[in-house]
Parts: structure tokens; sequence; C-alpha cells
């Protein structure tokens, strides 16, 4: 039972690249989360899908696209990676909706030069 | 939306002593209150929530204790431990939100 496994764990982009995140959760769970984490800033929701189907807008969007592949799979794809988007990014999942513990993943560290 | 508080940002105890941790909520209908703990490089992961319905939950060493009428809630570590130094999250929900509110996190050292 792997729970929600990010991939790459680490990457580093030029400016103007594209990349994609994966996360893939083995627990049945019906929503989804990224957030990205920054020194002094806490987490901060950039989409979620409630379930399967839905996607919704968080806190911190723009510049960031995602895609719900199907119930286990959610992806944050970057088309022009930008410097302020360096971060350490994190998936996690919950079994319906934001009053339910949510489960992150051990999270991606993205560095853009 | 919703909009959670969280102080103080730092906190240095000498172990063995207790660290509280409070936070704030702005929105009355928020009814789910969950506390993290992210170690050095970690993950966030769940140590404690409460619900509306429940004014005090305790699990060993932690408690958490919640004040709707003031819309503050807090955690409470006992008898602190060297691996109790980590980053505390508190957070926040309405039941009909799909997603949770963070707290900007709390930094707690334990010092031996």
């Amino acid at each position: 039972n792997a729970g929600v496994t990010q991939t790459p764990k680490f990457q580093v982009l030029k400016t103007g690249q594209s990349m994609t995140l994966q996360c893939a959760q083995d627990m049945n769970h019906n929503s989804m989360y990224w957030y990205r984490q920054d020194p002094g800033m806490g987490l901060r929701l950039i989409y979620y899908s409630a379930s399967e189907g839905t996607t919704d807008k968080g806190e911190v969007p723009n510049g960031y696209n995602v895609s719900r592949l199907n119930k286990r799979e959610f992806s944050l794809r970057l088309e022009s990676a930008a410097p302020s988007q360096t971060s350490v990014y994190f998936c996690a999942s919950s079994i319906f909706g934001g009053n339910q513990p949510q489960h992150f993943g051990d999270g991606t560290r993205l560095s853009i030069l | 939306g919703e909009n959670v508080e969280q102080h103080p940002s730092t906190l240095s105890v000498q172990e063995g002593d207790s660290a509280v941790i409070k936070c704030t909520y702005s929105d009355s209908a928020s009814n789910y209150f969950p506390w993290y703990k992210q170690e050095l490089g970690k993950r966030p992961q769940l140590i404690i929530d409460i619900r509306s319905n429940v004014g005090e939950k305790k699990d060993q060493r932690i408690a958490v204790t919640l004040n709707k009428t003031a819309k503050h809630f807090s955690l409470h570590i006992t008898e602190t431990q060297p691996e109790d130094s980590a980053v505390y999250f508190c957070a926040a929900t309405p039941s009909n939100d799909y997603k949770l509110s963070f707290g900007a996190g709390t930094t707690v050292t334990v010092r031996a």
C-alpha cells in the first residue's frame, strides 16, 4: 500500500520549459489536491479535483493546468516555467472533500533557473 | 473563503515542557479542524483532528481544543521530546467545501 506517489522527486528546469508532475493514489480516494510550499507561506492550494471528472482552481492557479486522468491519477502541468514557480509541490488525496483527512505524497522539489 | 491565522510562527521549548500553538478562523460554518506535522524534508502528516461537535480531543501527549464562539482552536503538546521538533500546520474547512485552508505554520524546536 504505497498511499500517494509523486514523480519525479527532483527536477531542474530552464525558464520557458514545460513539464508535468505526476500523482497517483491507491487508497480509492475521490478527492485529490495539488499544493505548493514556499518558505514561510505554508501550503497553498493550486488546483483540486473533488471527484473524477471535475477540477477547480485553488488559491494560486495561474501558470498551471491539471488533468484528472482517472480516479487514481491527478497531474499538474507547467506550460512555460518561470523562476517564481520554484517550490516544493505536494499532491494529496482524501476520501471525499475537505472535511476528511488528507494524505500527502513525498513532494517534488522543482527548481527553475 | 476561509482564512486561518496561526501563532506563533516559531516556538522554542525546553525538553519536557509544554508547547501551545493557536489558530483562528474566519468562517463560522467551518466544522473540521485538522493538525499536520511536517518534519524537515518530509511530507505533512495528520496528527490529530477535531470536529465542531467536540470541544476537546486527546491522543497521548497531544490535545486539541476548540472554541467555536471565539473561532479559535489550539494544539497542546505536553512533555515535549526532541522528536516533536517539526513544523506544525493547522487547517479549517466548512462542511460544504472540498478544500482545506491552512495556517502558515509554526516551527517548533525542542531544546535538549
